[in-house]
């Protein structure tokens, strides 16, 4: 059965702390790892990685893929209050179909 | 803004009653996903259609079903409700990429059944 997992499931820091959180899959058919924003209710794309190794970028936010160990990393440096938020990773297993969820992790950026 | 629009925001209703969700996809987009998320939990794959048929199903019951019609827009379909069934539904449109498929999300609709 596919799996993702992320960890940790809660994390509170304070405004300029750095954040790394961590998406690790089992799936059949890999085709690409997503990461969301989730603030309310719709998940915003964050990233899409199809290639190991190679970093994307956005801003304070940035992650990687490494398709050996299965696992991606969202890092997000100089926190604000705006990135209190559950960021979602999901795996797409196979082409065009559906995404396999993990459980998020809660990020509280206090001021 | 994705473009994704879903309808309506909010329902509430009594165990045993039908509802229907509606979802309207990006411009361009030919694949329509449903999921549901019950509080902290992340999004569950209920199915998702791919021009107008059934292209994937996850682990729920028959009395889920759907639609999608020749313009992409979808409807999901919950009879018999039961209290369980309380939950954001997610709609994702999307259009499989050669290398991977971005999946864009509407606001949702929160279900809320008494």
């Amino acid at each position: 059965e596919d799996k993702v997992v992320q960890s940790p499931l809660s994390l509170v820091v304070h405004e300029g702390d750095t954040v790394t959180l961590n998406c690790s899959y089992e799936v059949t058919n890999f085709r690409s790892l997503l990461w969301y924003k989730q603030e309310k209710k719709a998940p915003t794309f964050l990233f899409m990685l199809t290639s190991s190794g190679i970093e994307k970028k956005s801003g304070r936010l940035s992650s990687i893929l490494d398709k050996k160990e299965l696992f991606s990393i969202l890092n997000i440096t100089a926190t604000q209050t705006g990135d209190s938020a559950v960021y979602l990773c999901a795996v797409e297993a196979s082409y065009g179909q559906n995404f396999v969820f993990g459980p998020g992790t809660r990020l509280s950026v206090l001021p | 803004e994705t473009g994704v629009t879903q309808s309506p925001t909010h329902l509430i209703k009594t165990r045993g009653q039908q509802v229907t969700l509606r979802c309207s996809s990006q411009s361009g987009h030919n694949t329509v996903s449903w999921y549901q998320q019950a509080l902290g939990q992340g999004p569950q794959f209920i199915f998702q259609y791919y021009r107008e048929e059934e292209n994937g199903r996850g682990n729920f019951p028959p009395r889920f079903s759907g639609l999608q019609f020749p313009n992409y827009s979808s409807e999901l379909n919950v009879n018999a409700l039961e209290l369980d069934d309380s939950a954001l539904y997610l709609c994702a449109s999307s259009f499989p990429g050669r290398r991977g498929t971005e999946a864009f999300f509407g606001q949702g609709t929160r279900l809320t059944v008494v």
